[in-house]
């Protein structure tokens, strides 16, 4: 089992939809989460951290669940601008060692 | 600008020809490492270092050599390139307190024939 694993997609959404993602990991003992986006032949930025509680950063909410090993991005209110790759981030071993998902493309339509 | 620079962006190669990929990051962090991507399988570590003359191998090291002889500087060595290390390569830095947020650099894309 990969240590991060997230649904491929494409996700191909219209503008103004809500898109949810979720990303699954396997080391129960995992410290810290992240989203990253990457756009297109571009290097992964961060998008926002993902806490315990849950936190919202605009258009985007990002949730932990510790109990069924997962965390999720949802953005409301679709943008163009949001087509992207977005990659799910955990460190299962310390705070230096980040291990990626593969990432989820999403492509938002007019 | 607080960046990190990673030259060649490009690079086209043969096996078996000795190839370094320069990283240097202008923030003063600790922590620096290199990524490669490739379609399905996400970034992947290859090497990384806590500090000067402190490196560690990832979860893909074969084929791959780093030093880190100052802080800002850390080049990835590919001593005998093959076709398999045809890839997307990133560097990333970061800091060794607080929140462990990642800078990369732009990237190299590296074709070994």
């Amino acid at each position: 089992r990969k240590e991060v694993e997230q649904d491929p997609g494409p996700f191909n959404v219209p503008e103004g939809a809500t898109v949810a993602f979720n990303c699954t990991y396997s080391n129960s003992a995992s410290q810290s989460f992240f989203w990253y986006r990457q756009d297109c032949r571009k290097e992964p930025k961060l998008l926002m951290s993902v806490y315990s509680s849950g936190n919202e950063d605009g258009r985007f909410t990002a949730q932990l669940n510790r109990a069924s090993q997962y965390i999720s991005l949802l953005i409301r209110d679709s943008k163009l601008s949001d087509s992207a790759t977005y990659l799910c981030v955990v460190t299962p071993y310390n705070n230096n060692d980040m291990r990626f998902g593969a990432g989820t493309r999403l492509t938002v339509k007019p | 600008e607080a960046q990190v620079t990673q030259n060649p962006r490009y690079l086209i190669t043969v096996t078996g020809k000795k190839l370094t990929v320069t990283c240097s990051q202008n923030m003063n962090h600790e922590y620096m490492s290199w990524y490669r991507q490739d379609p399905g399988l996400g970034l992947r570590q290859i090497y990384y270092s806590m500090n000067v003359e402190v490196t560690d191998k990832g979860d893909v090291p074969e084929g791959y050599k780093v030093s880190r002889k100052e802080k800002r500087n850390f080049p990835l060595i590919l001593e005998s390139p093959s076709p398999n290390q045809t890839s997307l390569y990133f560097c990333a830095s970061n800091r060794a307190s607080g929140a462990n947020v990642l800078t990369f650099g732009a990237g190299s894309r590296l074709t070994v024939l």
